[in-house]
């Protein structure tokens, strides 16, 4: 049982390139997040998907695209990387119609964005 | 929105001592859930305490327990007997009954000191 599991763990960008950032859970979890990290700031929520199919904005949506491919995987794209986007990205799991309701946090993506 | 203030940046404590890290949060609504999450260098977000705001009574897990008081919306975390395995970044988190939304306070930087 791994968990939530991303991929990569590190990575460099030039401005104005692409990427994807992929997560997993293994958790049969009906809800999965993307946060990012900043210094200073603690995590602020950039997407979240509710349940399989759907995808909602959270605090710091623009400049990233996200998609459920299936119950387990939920991915983050960034189309056009800007240095603003230098962070370290979280994405977790929940099941928000159990008990108890805590995020499963996967280990971080540090991207940089030169 | 939801806010959650945790106004200590960064504390100390002796080895076997016992320090309180404070958070307040600032909400409309009645129903909620309160987390302390722990992140040490690792970068991995563990996952302390848990406290639903329908009871009463506080939670505690081991050496952790917290002081929820519900009127004054503050939720403290205690770390009772530090060990130096508790060094680490301490963030609080709020997230409403049935919703996807997590917000985190800022963080707390604890450094145990043998």
């Amino acid at each position: 049982n791994a968990g939530v599991t991303q991929t990569p763990k590190f990575q460099v960008l030039k401005t104005g390139q692409s990427m994807t950032l992929q997560c997993a859970q293994d958790m049969n979890h009906n809800s999965m997040y993307w946060y990012r990290q900043d210094p200073g700031m603690g995590l602020r929520l950039i997407y979240y998907s509710a349940s399989e199919g759907t995808t909602d904005k959270g605090e710091v949506p623009n400049g990233y695209n996200v998609s459920r491919l299936n119950k387990r995987e939920f991915s983050l794209r960034l189309e056009s990387a800007a240095p603003s986007q230098t962070s370290v990205y979280f994405c977790a799991s929940n099941e928000i119609r159990a008990a108890a309701y805590e995020q499963y946090f996967g280990p971080g993506t540090r991207l940089t964005v030169t | 929105a939801q806010t959650v203030t945790q106004s200590q940046p960064e504390m100390s404590v002796q080895e076997a001592e016992t320090v309180t890290l404070s958070c307040t949060y600032d909400t409309s609504e009645n129903n909620y859930y309160l987390f302390w999450y722990k992140q040490p260098p690792s970068r991995q977000m563990i996952l302390v305490i848990r406290q639903e705001a329908y009871k009463q009574q506080n939670a505690t897990e081991n050496r952790f327990s917290v002081n929820f008081q519900k009127a004054a919306k503050s939720f403290s975390l205690k770390i009772s007997d530090s060990q130096l395995g508790d060094t680490a970044m301490y963030f609080c988190a709020f997230m409403k009954s049935n919703n996807n939304d997590m917000r985190f306070g800022a963080g707390t930087r604890l450094t145990v000191k043998p």
